[in-house]
């Protein structure tokens, strides 16, 4: 597609539910990024995907995160037993490896509150 | 490990004014930098990156940062700031990621810009 494109936008779960969230990236952009977002804060890294491998899992907070690209394109992102403190807006960004396009583009993100 | 300050939370400029928002990073190889702007309930977009030569580098919607080495800084400034430019702006720098010629960013806490007509 044009852009990179997450859903759902908005979620709202209560504590200790499961759930996943979307990223399609733009077609053939090989490298895919999670960042998280928490309210005032900037972006912080959760992980990085080249194609389907997922190369730097620094980021995740817990064992509760897990992030998955299976077939190089699309990822998701699931947080289990979510927490009030998983609240926060989670950005996926993607990124060409052709020459002069080293910049990632940044999806609108999923907007995640937990009660 | 890299980091990025932005010292200031909040601006608030009048239309017209001139703008400068400051950025410092703490890196330890010569840094990828970025300035990317976030509008209410939107993902952030791109307004320049410095990769390397001119420390001087121009963006979209008027706006330029420079690259200055010795004091580890990469400000970001306008002439003439619009109402439209309202929004949150934040500095991030590019650290090698894991896997060959990939970074990945780290961003500061943001600057949030307020414009007075």
């Amino acid at each position: 597609g044009a852009g990179v494109s997450q859903s759902p936008r908005y979620k709202v779960a209560k504590r200790g539910q499961d759930v996943a969230l979307r990223c399609d990236p733009i077609s053939g952009h090989v490298s895919l990024f999670w960042y998280q977002q928490a309210l005032g804060q900037g972006p912080e890294f959760l992980t990085y995907f080249q194609n389907e491998a997922q190369l730097d899992k620094s980021g995740l907070p817990s064992d509760r995160f897990f992030a998955e690209r299976p077939e190089g394109s699309v990822s998701t992102l699931k947080i289990q037993r979510t927490q009030q403190e998983d609240s926060a807006v989670y950005l996926c960004a993607s990124r060409s490896t052709a020459a002069g396009a080293n910049v990632l583009t940044f999806g609108a993100g999923s907007r995640l509150t937990v009660l | 490990a890299q980091s990025v300050t932005q010292p200031d939370i909040h601006i608030t400029v009048s239309e017209g004014a001139s703008l400068e928002l400051r950025c410092n990073y703490s890196y330890g190889a010569t840094p990828y930098l970025f300035w990317y702007v976030q509008s209410p309930g939107q993902g952030l977009q791109l307004l320049l990156k410095y990769f390397s030569g001119d420390t001087l580098v121009q963006g979209i919607k008027g706006f330029e940062a420079e690259f200055k080495r010795s004091q580890s800084s990469f400000n970001l400034r306008k002439p003439s700031v619009h109402w439209s430019d309202a929004a949150e702006y934040f500095c991030a720098v590019g650290a090698q990621a894991s896997g060959g010629s990939n970074y990945k960013l780290t961003f500061g806490k943001g600057t949030l810009l307020t414009v007075n007509p």
